[in-house]
This record gives structure tokens, C-alpha cells and sequence, in this order.
């Protein structure tokens, strides 16, 4: 059955520090990626995907992730986190030509310091 | 239509009392997932609907659990007997269908079962 990993369950971080959130994910078919942000009594909000093409995507906020298909991994980046940053986030796998479904991971909890 | 609207917000239900939930999908999306998120963890899927058509259940959604979606727009989930274990947030998400597509999340409903 796919699962998706999560490393880091809380993170953190002082205002400016760089993020690297780890996800490690089991399907051995081609899969599309997604993180997902979820702030503070808000909904679940698409950081970026990944289809195909360029493992390197860059998504809203400053964030980029990047896919390695050897590692089965597709960790979330960001160059200089902010206060705003704080929130929960959550790596998913879709395997394609299923029904759509997502299958998430446990999530991180990341806390920027001011 | 500005994204997918669940109703009520929060559900505060006794033991054994019945619940249902309503979810309004974006009108073009034919695709519509339900999921139980509870805390620290990331979402899991529930079940499915292709239109009208429920067409994947997970193991993890008991007897006790039911959904629709009548006409293809419109899904409502209800729980019946309801015990504490089915306190959580459950959320509804809907998509088009096709090669690249992403999922456009609700802000849920969060059940407290007392």
C-alpha cells in the first residue's frame, strides 16, 4: 500500500533560518507530488505539485521542492522562513490512473520564531 | 463560486446521535473526496464520488458511515450512532478530472462527539 513519510513531526526555527522538511513516500509506480500548507484555523492550501518534467518545482511563497526518484523523496525548501511561515504542512502522494485519491503524510508543525 | 463550502463549521453531538455533513464542491469539479483528519495527523481518505457515483470506500469508513452525492453536485456524509472515536475533522475536497489536476480543499467540519 503507498504511505508517505514525514521526518520531522515539530520544527523550530528562527526567522531567516532555512527550511528543508523531509518526505519520503512508497509507490514504485509514477506517482504526482503535492505539499500542502494548513495555517491556523484555515483550510488545506497547495504549496506546489509535482507532475513530471523539471523535479525542481517552485511553488507560492518562496517555496520549492525538489523530487528524487532514486529516493523516493520530494522534500520541501525554503531559502529564509518568516514568522507568517508558521503552520502545519503536509507532504501527499497521488498515484496515477487510480481514482484520484490523495494519501498524506502525518504532517510537520513548523514554529517560526520572530 | 469562490471554492468548496462545508456546513456546519463545528458539530457538537452526543453518543449515539446521528450527524450529517454537507459539502458544495466548485460547480465544474465532478470529482469529490472525502477525508478525516484528526490532531497531529494528516488527512486520510474516507471515500470517492466520479459524479453521482461513489466509486472507492476505504476500510476505514464503518457501516456506521454513509455518504452521497445525488445529483453529482452536493455530497453530505453521515455518521449514525456516533462514538467518541469519530470526533475529528472531516474534510471535503473536489477536482476536475484529466492528466494535471490539483484538489481544492473546505475548511471542514469539526466533530466533537460528548
Amino acid at each position: 500500500a503507498q504511505s508517505v513519510s514525514q521526518h520531522n513531526h515539530h520544527v523550530i526555527l528562527s526567522e531567516a533560518a532555512s527550511l528543508e522538511l523531509g518526505c519520503n513516500y512508497s509507490y514504485g509506480g509514477t506517482v504526482n507530488l503535492f505539499w500542502y500548507v494548513q495555517y491556523p484555523g484555515q483550510h488545506l492550501q497547495l504549496l506546489l505539485k509535482y507532475f513530471s518534467g523539471d523535479p525542481l518545482v517552485k511553488g507560492i511563497k518562496g517555496f520549492e521542492a525538489e523530487f528524487i526518484k532514486s529516493k523516493f523523496s520530494f522534500n520541501l525548501r525554503k531559502p529564509s522562513v518568516q514568522w507568517s511561515d508558521t503552520a502545519e504542512y503536509f507532504c501527499a502522494v497521488r498515484s496515477s490512473g487510480n481514482t484520484g485519491k490523495l494519501i498524506f503524510g502525518q504532517g510537520t508543525t513548523l514554529q517560526v520564531k520572530p | 463560486d469562490t471554492g468548496v463550502s462545508q456546513d456546519p463549521r463545528h458539530k457538537i453531538t452526543k453518543r449515539g446521535q446521528n450527524v450529517t455533513f454537507r459539502c458544495d464542491p466548485i460547480s465544474e469539479h465532478n470529482r469529490l473526496y472525502w477525508y478525516r483528519q484528526t490532531l497531529g495527523q494528516g488527512p486520510e481518505f474516507l471515500t470517492y464520488f466520479q459524479n453521482e457515483a461513489q466509486l472507492e470506500k476505504s476500510r476505514l469508513l464503518s457501516d456506521r458511515f454513509s455518504a452521497e452525492r445525488p445529483k453529482g453536485s452536493f455530497s453530505t456524509l453521515e455518521i449514525q450512532h456516533t462514538e467518541q472515536g469519530d470526533s475529528a475533522m472531516y474534510l471535503c475536497a473536489s477536482s476536475e478530472t484529466g492528466t494535471n489536476y490539483g484538489y481544492t480543499f473546505g475548511s471542514g467540519t469539526r466533530l466533537t462527539v460528548v
